[in-house]
């Protein structure tokens, strides 16, 4: 099992232009969360999808930020005419979702999104 | 709302010395705590959840309710436990983590 897999490791944007953030979640996780890290914070909450729905997008910033996970293919994370504020690391996690460790999220190595 | 604390950045010990991680929680419902590692140049993985009460690589927490902490411990550092450790507490119906912003601990010779 490969784990969570997410690419691109690296992305340069120039403000204005658009960040696709790709997310393939663990065999036989239906759950994929995405969290953000900014420099010198802890891992914040974005959204929590499963297949084909968005089940809390609480953390999610109101403009700009969607998320998807379609019935085939990986979660996308997409910012549109990113900001530098936007730069920072952007972490996928999924989890099985059933059973006594639905808890648990698997990480993936993260997507660090520069924009300048 | 929830929050989770780790007042330390940097713990610095030496190897075979006693290491004490600190996290306290702030949490309204009934806490499920863990904590996270990443080692260098890798990715975050779980270490320790509270509800199983397991030992990992000499590691345990234990969960206070009455001093709500869930600090991290291990009687004798080794050079490897060097990492990023990160406490964490789901919310949200087990849907979501809230994170520390993380102790480095270093571990020297």
């Amino acid at each position: 099992n490969a784990g969570v897999m997410q690419n691109p490791r690296h992305l340069v944007r120039r403000r204005g232009q658009e960040a696709r953030l790709r997310c393939s979640p663990m065999k036989g996780h239906s759950h994929v969360y995405w969290y953000r890290q900014l420099p010198e914070e802890g891992l914040k909450f974005m959204v929590y999808l499963q297949k084909e729905n968005i089940i809390d997008e609480s953390g999610m910033p109101k403009e700009r930020f969607s998320a998807e996970f379609p019935k085939e293919g990986p979660s996308i994370l997409r910012i549109q005419q990113v900001v530098r504020g936007d730069s920072a690391a952007y972490f996928c996690a999924s989890s099985p979702g059933t059973g006594f460790y639905t808890y648990e999220q698997y990480f993936g190595p993260g997507t660090r999104l520069t924009v300048t | 709302a929830q929050r989770v604390t780790q007042p330390e950045k940097l713990l610095s010990v030496f190897k075979g010395a006693p290491v004490e991680l600190k996290c306290n929680y702030s949490y309204s419902g009934s806490p499920e705590l863990f904590w996270y590692v990443q080692y260098s140049r890798q990715r975050l993985q779980l270490l320790l959840r509270h509800i199983s009460r397991e030992s990992i690589k000499g590691f345990t927490a234990d969960l206070n309710k009455g001093e709500t902490s869930f600090h991290l411990k291990k009687p004798f550092a080794q050079e490897e436990d060097s990492a990023m450790y990160y406490c964490a507490l789901v919310t949200g119906g087990g849907n979501k983590l809230t994170f520390g912003t993380g102790t480095q601990l270093k571990v020297e010779l």
